[in-house]
């Protein structure tokens, strides 16, 4: 398999749940991201992990915590989320932060809905 | 604070070419990105462009002013399956990603 596998595709949960999105990547990049895409709004970074080590914390709520045992994995722990948290969670990953050209490489993203 | 406008949406007819035209306002510039991204699939990468000029692959093209803080995507002969949103993105100075909200561009045969 390659590329940027995200899971679940698709997750409802309620707000005192407790839940995990999961993403690999098998390009052998160093950089992961996750992103929140809300309908006609621009992407909104969240996290950012450059060789395992978290970089940027975009003011994200604590609600969402973001864990990356590796270089090839990332996980975003979520717990009492609120209905405006529901929107579509993408993954990335690119060679490293910051370097020139290099593109993010997208999963399909873990489509959310929070009740 | 900085800020990438593009149109919201498009419609163009099969065969046809169309421009899709983004304007940025970011502090510093280190390249700008185009995307395409089908419902309910990943953003894929189209174009990148950091000097000023027209970049050409196949059907796509990606045009950058860099003095007028301008870029187009322009695409030719026009396929069903080009109906999709097409996102912008500038890289700013300390090479945070900027996005627009995208352009959903609409096929008619």
């Amino acid at each position: 398999e390659t590329g940027v596998t995200q899971t679940p595709r698709h997750l409802v949960m309620g707000m005192t749940n407790k839940k995990s999105l999961k993403c690999e990547q098998h390009l052998g990049h160093n950089a992961m991201y996750w992103y929140k895409q809300s309908a006609k709004k621009p992407l909104e970074l969240m996290f950012v992990y450059n060789f395992k080590e978290q970089t940027e914390n975009n003011s994200v709520p604590s609600r969402f915590s973001p864990e990356c045992p590796n270089s090839s994995h990332l996980f975003l722990h979520l717990h009492t989320l609120q209905p405006e948290d529901s929107a579509l969670y993408l993954c990335a990953s690119s060679q490293e932060r910051g370097t020139g050209g290099s593109p993010l490489h997208f999963g399909n993203g873990t489509r959310l809905t929070v009740t | 604070g900085q800020n990438i406008d593009q149109p919201t949406e498009m419609t163009a007819t099969e065969g046809a070419i169309v421009q899709i035209n983004c304007t940025y306002q970011t502090s510093g510039f280190n390249g700008l990105f185009w995307y395409q991204q089908h419902a309910g699939e990943a953003p894929t990468f189209l174009s990148y462009n950091v000097l000023d000029g027209l970049e050409e692959k196949g059907r796509f093209s990606s045009f950058l002013s860099r003095s007028k803080g301008y870029s187009y995507l322009l695409l030719k002969e026009l396929q069903m399956k080009d109906s999709a949103s097409y996102l912008c993105a500038v890289r700013d100075r300390n090479y945070q990603l900027i996005w627009g909200a995208g352009t959903k561009l609409i096929i008619k045969p």
